[in-house]
Parts: C-alpha cells; structure tokens; sequence
C-alpha cells in the first residue's frame, strides 16, 4: 500500500512548549522518511529526514524519530518559537504501484497545522 | 547553485489558452519532478522524470504534457485547461530516482497558476 497517515491535522501550542508531530506508513519496505515545512505561500522546505538503519536523529530544537517494526515515525519540536508556525508534512519513499511498481516516489501525510502562540 | 527557479511565479489563462511553466536547477541532479498542490492539501505527484527519460505519470489528464529538453530543466506544456486545474505548481529535483535508496527532493518555489 501506498498510505502515509499523519496526526493530528492542526496542534496550537505556546511558545517554549514542545511539538508532536506522528505518521505512520503501510510499505514495510520504506526506507527514507523527510519531513518539509512549509510557510504560507512559500515552497515545502525539508528540515529534517530519517533513514532506515537509524531510529533517531536530532538537528538543533528538531529531531526524528522511526520505529520500523511499527511503522511510525515522529517530529519533535522543542522550545517552540513563533517563527515555527507552518505546515508539517512527513513523507515515506515507496514503490510507486501505479506505475507497475517498478518506480519510486514520496508519499505525503495530509499536513499539520501548527500554530505557536506567543 | 543550491536552489530549484519556476518561472513564471504566477499565471493567469483562460481555458482555451496555451501556456508553458519551467523549472530549471544546477546542482547535477538527474531527476525532476512536477508536482500539483491545493490549499491546505500536500503535494501531489504527477510526473518524474529520471535521466531526462519520463518515469512515472500518475495519470495526469493530457491537457498537462512535460518536456525535459536537458537534465537541467524541466517544462510543463498547459492547454486547454479548466477551473479545477488551478493550484500550486511546484518542481522538485533529486540526485536520483527509481532507486530503492530514497534521494532528498528540493523544491522550487512554485507557479501559482489561475484557469478563468
């Protein structure tokens, strides 16, 4: 399957307070997971992405984490700040099924709304 | 050069018009795509192209034809397009595609194209 299923669709934190953000994905055979940020009217930016053979990774006040054999992976925001209010996509890299399954794509989440308050 | 251009940034045509959208990178990447995104929605993939070959197209209506002249840029020939074609165009490239190792996909900053 191609399912990439993100929580929740909108999350309204104040500032300081951390951020939770969880997909969960279908094809086991899954193996690079990015997260994008994207600001109004601005293109998706990739702020942080996972591989397979790790189950976390931290950049500064984001980190991921991946849980292979339940088929989930999260983004951490801590010490939020104003400027992080964005949509939040996840995405897995799957075979592409509707092309025979011979190619590769990106899967999307439905996105996350986050709203810091200051 | 790290960055994906689109240009135009915003488009206006009417249905019976034809109009090309381009997208062009300099960082060696041998594969490009065009996604198509509606507010509040995530991308959604239409076409990949990987070695200036067409790899994947998710069944986009004929209306939309891509065209990769050279591994550098990438263009998407519109015509006769109706009201629901409007949205966010936004290319993306990769230094890869079709492996099974997942590449990262920087995006462009998209074309926001309006059909009247």
């Amino acid at each position: 399957g191609e399912n990439v299923e993100q929580h929740p669709s909108t999350l309204s934190v104040q500032e300081g307070d951390s951020a939770v953000i969880k997909c969960t994905y279908s094809d086991s055979a899954s193996n690079y997971f990015p997260w994008y940020k994207q600001e109004l009217g601005k293109r998706p930016q990739l702020i942080i992405d996972i591989r397979s053979n790790v189950g976390e990774k931290k950049d500064q006040r984001i980190a991921v984490t991946l849980n292979k054999t339940a088929k989930h992976f999260s983004l951490h925001i801590t010490e939020t700040q104003p400027e992080d209010s964005a949509v939040y996509f996840c995405a897995a890299h799957q075979l592409d099924l509707h092309s025979g399954g011979s190619n590769y794509k990106l899967t999307f989440g439905k996105g996350t709304l986050l709203t810091v308050n200051p | 050069d790290t960055e994906v251009t689109q240009t135009p940034k915003h488009l206006v045509m009417g249905m019976t018009n034809k109009k090309s959208l381009k997208c062009e990178q300099h960082m060696g990447h041998r594969a490009m795509y065009w996604y198509k995104q509606k507010a509040k929605k995530p991308p959604e993939l239409m076409f990949v192209y990987s070695y200036e070959k067409l790899s994947i197209n998710e069944s986009v209506p004929s209306r939309f034809s891509p065209e990769c002249p050279n591994s550098s840029l990438l263009n998407l020939h519109l015509h006769a397009l109706q009201p629901e074609d409007s949205a966010l165009y936004l290319c993306a490239s990769s230094q890869e595609a079709d492996r099974e190792v997942g590449d990262t996909q920087y995006f462009g900053p998209g074309t926001r194209l309006t059909v009247l």
